[in-house]
């Protein structure tokens, strides 16, 4: 069985200021990661995806998240926040090698202030 | 290329009325999910499923739920005898025959039972 924890529902950060939203994931088998954005009232973006190659991984609108199998985490960071970046962050995890079912967290709501 | 697409966007239903809902992948997918999303909450797998076969339908409730891809026209989630408990949002997402690690996401049907 697969499963993701996000620590804090919410997060709140200064325009400007590092954006950090922590994942941590348990799979039996090294697994595919993924990060999505939800603005209100619309479907998910993906916004990147880690499938074992460089662990290291960037995305679309400066976003980045590096995967490290010690600490079974995949953390988004971007490094200055815009106010475009309030939404719902969700981390989501999969089996590699078959079309399978996502296993996505509670989602974290991400607050940019002036 | 026309990304995925769902419709209602917004359905109203009574308790015990049946809700429909129609999910057209992108150009060239041949594999469907739904998933469902309850308020303040994460995205709960429901169904897999490829052209006229039914791959894992484990998230699906045993009763009254029920999914279809048929070989033309769309993926269709079908709620009998709607309860309250049924109002969510329910995203289907598509993805291509060869790269399978990664889901495009429609913009949800909010259904919402009276």
């Amino acid at each position: 069985a697969q499963s993701v924890t996000q620590l804090g529902s919410h997060v709140s950060v200064s325009e400007g200021a590092l954006v950090l939203l922590r994942c941590n994931y348990s799979s039996s088998v090294p697994p595919y990661l993924f990060w999505y954005v939800q603005y209100p009232n619309q479907g998910l973006q993906l916004l990147l995806k880690y499938t074992s190659a460089a662990t290291l991984v960037k995305g679309i609108n400066g976003f980045e998240a590096e995967f490290k199998k010690s600490e079974t985490s995949f953390h988004l960071t971007k490094p200055s926040a815009h106010m475009s970046d309030a939404a719902e962050y969700f981390c989501a995890v999969s089996r590699p090698g078959t079309a399978s079912k996502l296993t996505f967290g509670t989602g974290t709501r991400l607050q940019v202030t002036l | 290329n026309a990304g995925v697409m769902q419709n209602p966007r917004h359905l109203v239903r009574r308790r015990g009325q049946e809700a429909r809902l129609r999910c057209s992948p992108m150009k060239g997918h041949s594999h469907v999910y739904w998933y469902r999303q309850l308020p303040e909450e994460g995205l709960k797998f429901m169904v897999y499923l490829q052209k006229e076969n039914i791959i894992d339908e484990s998230g699906m409730p045993k009763e009254r739920f029920s999914a279809e891809f048929p070989k033309e026209g769309p993926s269709i989630l079908r709620i009998q005898q709607v309860v309250r408990g049924d109002s969510a949002a329910y995203f289907c997402a598509s993805s291509p025959e060869q790269r399978t690690e990664t889901q495009y996401f429609g913009p949800g049907t909010r259904l919402l039972v009276l």
